[in-house]
């Protein structure tokens, strides 16, 4: 099994372009989450999914869209890219809700 | 308490020092507490995942306990070693939210040999 993971590793973009970050799990889960982790902030939610067709807002989810078409695929769409947007983004997947997460390498992303 | 909240946020000790952390955490919607150990330049890892009040878990030097009543965790490393340098985070599961997870800032452990 692969895992999570997450592609691509690195990204520069500039301040209003578009772009989509993507995700993937083989091993079924039916929970998948995208974080941004900043300096001195820790791990932030960003958005969620309890499975297929299914995504909720965490505690930062402005600047963002997600989509659920499938089990094992999570992409995390920037709409119109910001400075403050830089930052890793990590994606994570469990078994169950509140079950133990499997986090992907992550995307380190700078927005010039 | 409204926020997970973990202490100290950086520590350093000596090889072969045992230590510890804390988290606290909202214990009103309380589902889940969760500790992930992360290396620099890698990805977190979960270390334990514990639900009932009381709770205590093992995995070699590192163990951890759980207070829901009064929202606190404890994670205790006995004889540190240098191996163990990494930022320790835990993280709430909160009911009825999709099983969403909120993390704290972490701690980050310093063991020098």
């Amino acid at each position: 099994n692969a895992g999570v993971t997450q592609t691509p590793k690195f990204q520069v973009l500039k301040t209003g372009q578009s772009m989509t970050l993507q995700c993937a799990q083989d091993m079924n889960h039916e929970y998948m989450s995208w974080y941004r982790q900043d300096p001195g902030m820790g791990l932030r939610l960003i958005h969620y999914s309890v499975g297929a067709g299914i995504t909720d807002q965490g505690e930062v989810p402005n600047g963002y869209n997600v989509s659920r078409s499938t089990t094992e695929d999570f992409p995390l769409r920037l709409l119109s890219a910001a400075p403050s947007q830089t930052s890793v983004y990590f994606c994570a997947s469990s078994y169950s809700t509140g079950g133990e997460q499997y986090f992907g390498p992550g995307t380190r992303l700078t927005v010039t | 308490i409204l926020n997970v909240e973990q202490s100290p946020q950086s520590l350093h000790v000596q090889e072969g020092d045992s230590t510890n952390f804390t988290c606290s955490f909202p214990s009103s919607n309380f589902y889940a507490l969760h500790w992930y150990r992360w290396e620099t330049a890698k990805s977190p890892e979960a270390l334990f995942v514990m639900t009932l009040n009381g709770d205590e878990k093992k995995k070699g030097r590192i163990s951890a306990t759980l207070n829901t009543k009064e929202g606190y965790s404890y994670l205790y490393i006995k004889g540190s070693q240098p191996e163990d340098s990494a930022t320790y985070l835990c993280a709430e599961g909160v009911y009825n939210q999709g099983g969403k997870l909120i993390f704290g800032q972490g701690t980050e452990l310093s063991v020098k040999p």
